[in-house]
């Protein structure tokens, strides 16, 4: 059982250059979430997914868009790379659950954009 | 939106003694309150998590406890080992079918002296 993968693993960008994060997860979870993660910040929402076809903004929406065309893929894009969006990105999964329930977290992926 | 505050951001402790983290939350409805464990380079991951319904929660070596009226909760680790030593990320969300709103903390590393 995979989990959740993220395709690339580390990446390079010039500034203004574009580019997509894949998120994969073989759990049928319905909720899929994007996290950047920066040095003494924490984690923060990018966008999230309640479903297939769905998406909403998290807590740092900018810079970022997001699809769902599949229940088992969640990708993040990068219309035009800034230098301020050098970070980790995590992408999560969880269940539909009547309360809170476990995100399972992705390997990450280091992003420097120069 | 919902705002969390991770004291403190560093802690070292001796091999043995007890480890305790404490987190606030801002926001009344929240119900849903997890830990995760970050090891270095790694993704992170859960490690005990407590519903608004209930005021403490153990396993093993870790507890949770939870106090609704102030808005604050904690993570305790007992007979800390060398393995514990981690970031530590505490989260609050009003949690009603998923974690549509996880919000964490900025964390606590936590190193443990031989």
């Amino acid at each position: 059982n995979a989990g959740v993968t993220q395709t690339p693993k580390f990446r390079v960008l010039k500034t203004g250059q574009s580019m997509t994060l894949l998120c994969a997860q073989d759990m049928n979870h319905e909720y899929m979430y994007w996290y950047r993660q920066d040095p003494g910040m924490g984690l923060r929402l990018i966008h999230y997914s309640v479903g297939e076809g769905t998406t909403a903004k998290g807590e740092v929406p900018d810079g970022y868009n997001v699809s769902r065309l599949k229940k088992q893929n969640f990708l993040l894009g990068l219309e035009s790379a800034a230098p301020s969006q050098t970070s980790v990105y995590f992408c999560a999964s969880s269940y539909r659950a009547p309360a809170g329930t476990e995100a399972f977290f992705g390997q990450g992926t280091r992003l420097t954009v120069v | 939106g919902e705002n969390v505050e991770q004291h403190p951001s560093t802690l070292s402790v001796q091999e043995g003694d007890s480890a305790v983290i404490k987190c606030t939350y801002s926001d009344s409805a929240s119900n849903y309150f997890p830990w995760y464990k970050q090891e270095l380079g790694k993704r992170p991951q859960l490690i005990i998590d407590i519903h608004s319904n209930v005021g403490e929660k153990k396993d093993q070596r870790i507890a949770v406890t939870l106090n609704k009226t102030a808005k604050h909760f904690s993570l305790h680790i007992t007979e800390t080992q060398p393995e514990d030593s981690a970031v530590y990320f505490c989260a609050a969300s009003l949690a009603n079918f998923g974690n549509e709103k996880l919000t964490f903390g900025t964390g606590t590393r936590l190193t443990i002296i031989p």
